[in-house]
């Protein structure tokens, strides 16, 4: 495996289910980001773990939940959530290079909760 | 605060059209700038940057030059290809893990 890697691809969750999602990177990288994209918004950053610690938390509702238990992996929890959750959830990483932080992407999981 | 302004779209050109894309940028300091591309059914790929003003980005037959003096960063192709139909995004790092903004996105279409 190369890059970043996300399962599943696509999920379908009612709202009263949990389910995670996962990433992995395989770069090397100390960064690490989840982010929401919906149709005709732009791009939600929504987590940013450095170093495996949280740096950032963008008012995120609590039914979201991360987790990176170490500088390869990320998980995003997912509990009774809303039917306005359904989007495209995308993970990334990164490297800090001088003042540079390209970020990699993964696929992205298809959310739909229905 | 920082954000990054962009035409959504879509665009339509012919094979072999030229192609410009408008980005336009506010921020503090001296950000990077950077353009992504998204596929359909994957996620964003790097296509090019610039980290200070006058440098140009090239990728793939793309092109960005960085403008300090009119704030943009405007992506430009010679002759697109059907391949190149795809979602573009114009972004910015003003420095910091969490400082990265990226704008609505651009939906280029190449019709045969």
């Amino acid at each position: 495996e190369t890059g970043v890697t996300q399962t599943p691809r696509h999920l379908v969750m009612g709202m009263t289910n949990k389910k995670s999602l996962k990433c992995e990177q395989h770069l090397g990288h100390n960064a690490m980001y989840w982010y929401k994209q919906s149709a005709k918004k732009p791009l939600e950053l929504m987590f940013v773990y450095s170093l495996e610690e949280r740096v950032e938390n963008n008012s995120v509702p609590s039914r979201f939940s991360p987790e990176c238990p170490n500088s390869s992996h990320l998980f995003l929890h997912l509990h009774t959530l809303q039917p306005e959750d359904s989007a495209l959830y995308l993970c990334a990483s990164s490297q800090e290079r001088g003042n540079s932080y390209e970020q990699y992407f993964g696929p992205g999981t298809r959310l739909t909760v229905t | 605060g920082n954000s990054v302004t962009q035409m959504e779209g879509p665009v339509t050109l012919s094979e072999e059209a030229f192609l410009t894309i408008n980005c336009t940028y506010t921020a503090t300091g001296y950000p990077s700038l950077f353009w992504y591309v998204q596929y359909p059914g994957e996620g964003l790929q790097l296509l090019l940057k610039a980290t200070k003003a006058d440098d140009k980005g090239s990728n793939k037959g793309f092109e960005a030059t960085y403008r300090k003096e009119t704030t943009s960063f405007h992506l430009e192709k010679g002759s697109v290809q059907v391949s190149d139909s795809a979602v573009y995004f114009c972004a910015l790092n003003s420095g910091g893990y969490q400082k990265v903004t990226f704008g609505i996105g651009t939906k280029l279409q190449v019709i045969p």
